[in-house]
């Protein structure tokens, strides 16, 4: 089952490389973002997230930069590997559950 | 602990028709929301319960409705279907701290439904 649609935003980097996928989210008002990754007939799976009194969070190979002065949040993979292959969609919500995904970026990764 | 799941995982309706999904959460978790997923789109916020109450909604017709059971289970219903309601349906639901944050949104791996 396919996850996304035809016309997405592809990355492709080569295994080994670090990756750098962007996003720019729509309200000022969010206070917490989320970047998911979703697999071809899997449903999102959450990779990290970040607080608006935050700019910068690391986790295990990737790292989230939040620049709220122009709306900007990113996703970095430090050596990227062919399981990374996937959509990742950065996603912002304001003190409810309701998420505002992205349109989603295709990450592909050769060898 | 088992994750969010979600049935049926695919279907095929004819259009005029209603279909039911269900989503069981994760042991624990209270909140469920439902998310419409379209290659147009991309991913939509459909409707969000917490307590069997529905707390927030998304700009869908009344088509689409839902419920939530009080053992948290969810059921979202779709009626007189239309071909742009084919998409896969994700449920996701989270744990909701006494302080009112929630944590985390875990997915299902969703429905799929064709409508023909």
């Amino acid at each position: 089952g396919e996850s996304v649609g035809l016309h997405l935003p592809t990355l492709s980097v080569q295994e080994g490389d670090n990756s750098i996928i962007n996003c720019a989210y729509s309200n000022s008002a969010s206070d917490y973002f989320i970047w998911y990754k979703q697999e071809s007939g899997k449903g999102p799976q959450f990779i990290i997230d970040i607080r608006s009194n935050m700019d910068k969070r690391q986790g295990q190979r990737v790292t989230v930069l939040l620049n709220k002065t122009v709306k900007h949040l990113s996703l970095q993979i430090a050596a990227t590997q062919p399981g990374d292959s996937a959509v990742y969609f950065c996603a912002e919500k304001e003190n409810t559950d309701k998420l505002i995904f992205g349109t989603g970026t295709r990450l592909q990764v050769f060898p | 602990k088992a994750g969010v799941t979600q049935t049926p995982r695919y279907l095929i309706k004819t259009r005029g028709q209603q279909v039911t999904l269900s989503c069981s959460p994760i042991s624990g978790h209270r909140s469920v929301s439902w998310y419409q997923q379209t290659p147009g789109q991309g991913l939509q916020f459909l409707f969000e319960y917490f307590s069997e109450t529905q707390r927030n909604k998304g700009n869908f017709p009344g088509r689409f409705s839902g419920r939530q059971f009080s053992n948290s289970r969810s059921e979202m219903n779709v009626s007189t279907l239309e071909l742009g309601d084919s998409a896969l349906y994700l449920c996701a639901t989270t744990g909701r701290w006494p302080d009112g944050n929630t944590g985390e949104l875990f997915f299902g791996e969703g429905s799929r439904l064709t409508v023909l």
